[in-house]
């Protein structure tokens, strides 16, 4: 069984431009979970999904960021309008369903913001 | 060798001796608590977890121990090997919703 991908795995980006991330959860996993990393930092909550729907957006900022996880394809984690402050590594996760049990991180994408 | 976490984030230790890496969490209400290891480039990788109702739990080589009064994680490797080089981290939920909440993390750099 595949894990959590994410693609692309590296991602430059000028200031200014959008940036586009996506995460497939493993196979049969509903739930999805963002996370946004900064060098030597623990893993800092964005925003949970569940299919179609947004659960928790309580750690996306308020501007520029939208995530959606639609009934067809991988989730998308869009920054609109990047600034240097959004370089960071952005983890992917997902499990079966809510509650407490272990989260499957995918690999990440590292954005660079020139 | 042991680490007190967010104090000292670095731990190194020779081959074959038994590691100690140490959490202190924040929320008293959390209730399920992870360790997970994260390797140069990669995403975290579950090692082991625990519920609140527990004070201890063995896997293979790794074991957690939690004292909720103090609030305090830790995760003991056995017999550490080159391979467990990376950086390890503690995550809580706080049951009010699925999102994990992460420590800063530990830097294991094992000897040969």
């Amino acid at each position: 069984n595949a894990g959590v991908m994410q693609n692309p795995r590296h991602l430059v980006r000028r200031r200014g431009q959008e940036a586009r991330l996506r995460c497939s959860p493993v196979k049969g996993h509903s739930h999805v979970y963002w996370y946004r990393q900064l060098p030597e930092e623990g893993l800092k909550f964005m925003v949970y999904l569940q299919k179609e729907n947004i659960i928790d957006e309580s750690g996306m900022p308020k501007e520029r960021f939208s995530a959606e996880f639609p009934k067809e394809g991988p989730s998308i984690l869009r920054i609109q309008q990047v600034v240097r402050g959004d370089s960071a590594a952005y983890f992917c996760a997902s499990s079966p369903s809510a509650g407490n049990q272990p989260q499957h991180f995918g690999d990440g994408t590292r954005l660079s913001i020139l | 060798g042991e680490s007190v976490g967010l104090h000292l984030p670095t731990l190194s230790v020779q081959e074959g001796d038994n590691s100690i890496i140490n959490c202190a969490y924040s929320n008293s209400a959390s209730d399920y608590f992870i360790w997970y290891k994260q390797e140069s480039g990669k995403g975290p990788q579950f090692i082991i977890d625990i519920r609140s109702n527990m004070d201890k739990r063995q896997g293979q080589r790794v074991t957690v121990l939690l004292n909720k009064t103090v609030k305090h994680l830790s995760l003991q490797i056995a017999a550490t090997q080159p391979g467990d080089s990376a950086v390890y981290f503690c995550a809580e939920n706080p049951n009010t919703g699925n999102q994990f909440y992460f420590g800063t993390g530990t830097s294991l750099t094992v000897i040969p």
